[in-house]
């Protein structure tokens, strides 16, 4: 896939459990964030996004937190499948910034059935 | 509502040569911006579009150039190969703001020869 020789961080969990991905920004101007899940040989899709404003946001089991303090961001996975299998990125946008997306080198998440 | 479209989904080319992408957003979105995805480097900004004009610019050299149209379809360039250009080729679209909801294309497969 295109990200083998990035040695990337992996998260390997049993189908039905819950998944925690995490991630650390280093930019405290940074005000919004995105989550986006990535399949062998697809583009990225957009799973869900959250402003600095808020420290938590529920989709369809999806929860995204971020914690301002210490730089942090993480996607929570209810009841993960088999279909969640992939690399996970979070992306930052910075404040005051041009406008493009940074993104982080991402996860792979592994479902075991 | 269709997604974002690129165009061809694979390529191949010799180093030299040029070769041009194509990216179609999703409709009503006005920017388009490309993104270089490779194993060693991951995701990397190259450029944004809005209303056919270039509004923000990655660190890549000169022979990495693009357009957009007034339908808001974009093109990207690359000339004189190299065979490090060899790469997921990643096209988003948004609303208005490379920053929010970006919302990606499936991407080109470049394989420079």
């Amino acid at each position: 896939g295109e990200n083998v020789g990035l040695h990337l961080p992996t998260l390997s969990v049993q189908e039905g459990d819950n998944s925690i991905i995490n991630c650390a920004y280093s930019n405290s101007a940074s005000d919004y964030f995105i989550w986006y899940k990535q399949e062998s040989g697809k583009g990225p899709q957009f799973i869900i996004d959250i402003r600095s404003n808020m420290d938590k946001r529920q989709g369809q089991r999806v929860t995204v937190l971020l914690n301002k303090t210490v730089k942090h961001l993480s996607l929570q996975i209810a009841a993960t499948q088999p279909g969640d299998s992939a690399v996970y990125f979070c992306a930052e946008n910075i404040r005051g910034s041009q406008g493009n997306l940074i993104f982080g080198k991402g996860t792979k998440l592994s479902v075991k059935p | 509502k269709a997604g974002v479209t690129q165009t061809p989904r694979y390529l191949i080319k010799t180093r030299g040569q040029q070769v041009t992408l194509s990216c179609s957003p999703i409709s009503g979105h006005r920017s388009v911006s490309w993104y270089q995805q490779t194993p060693g480097q991951g995701l990397q900004f190259l450029f944004e579009y809005f209303s056919e004009t270039q509004r923000n610019k990655g660190n890549f050299p000169g022979r990495f150039s693009g357009r957009q149209f007034s339908n808001s379809r974009s093109e990207m360039n690359v000339s004189t190969l190299e065979l490090g250009d060899s790469a997921l080729y990643l096209c988003a679209s948004s609303l208005v703001r490379s920053n929010t909801e970006a919302f990606f294309g499936q991407g080109t497969r470049l394989t420079v020869v």
